[in-house]
């Protein structure tokens, strides 16, 4: 079984860009797709991006996905942060032997 | 347009067997490449993937919680069902449903909490 690491928490101002890293323990990142879910307080998990960088129906495009086979890591960035943006992030991807496997969440702050 | 919802009991007691519905619509899991998840989340705590089944009635299972777990499926129902033997409270979650294509959960259900305590 593989995981996916990201950082606990992160935090930045109105206006300013921040990334959230999802870094893949064991397998090459670029094998398989790389999802990314915004989680309000109190709310199911949305899909921001799918399949590495596509930005899901209605995601502003201030989101963007990637990945960096160097890091074995997939990044979320959000540009022109705004304090809606608050909320839990969660990476997930898979392989042949798990379907799922999520990340341990990011909690971003906008302050 | 696709609704996922689940349903279950709010609070079960320690040894017990939590049995969860998820009820769908908008699209079939008879259709090739489409899957229902089922997803919890202690408290302030991560999501956890449980059980994915295919429309191929392929089931697959949370290596570390395998021998706890049953999935299965109705499509004239439009329902998933996931068993969870032997509940604990550490077993507190809300518990999720979501439609799955190509591993990626793309229609969440809002979820339901399920108290496990005496």
């Amino acid at each position: 079984n593989f995981v996916l690491t990201q950082p606990h928490s992160v935090s930045e101002s109105p206006g300013k860009t921040v990334t959230i890293s999802c870094t893949r323990s064991s397998g090459s990142i670029g094998t398989n797709y790389v999802q990314w879910y915004q989680q309000r307080p109190g709310s199911a998990p949305t899909t921001v991006i799918s399949e590495d960088n596509q930005r899901a129906s209605g995601v502003p495009d201030r989101f963007s996905g990637s990945i960096d086979s160097s890091s074995n890591s997939a990044s979320l960035t959000i540009a022109g942060l705004k304090t809606e943006d608050e909320a839990d992030y969660f990476c997930q991807s898979y392989d042949s032997s798990n379907p799922v496997v999520f990340g341990g969440g990011t909690k971003l702050t906008v302050l | 347009q696709v609704t996922v919802r689940e349903s279950g009991p709010a609070l079960v007691k320690p040894t017990q067997t939590l049995t969860l519905t998820c009820t769908f619509s908008g699209f079939s899991l008879s259709t090739p490449g489409m899957c229902v998840s089922w997803i919890r989340q202690p408290p302030g705590k991560a999501l956890e993937w449980l059980a994915l089944i295919d429309w191929d009635d392929e089931k697959y299972y949370n290596t570390s919680l395998r021998n706890r777990l049953t999935i299965s499926k109705d499509p004239s129902k439009n329902q998933v069902v996931l068993t969870m033997s032997n509940m604990d409270p550490v077993d507190t979650a809300t518990y999720y449903c979501a439609r799955t294509r190509n591993r990626h959960l793309d229609s969440w259900g809002q979820g339901t909490l399920v108290t496990v305590s005496s």
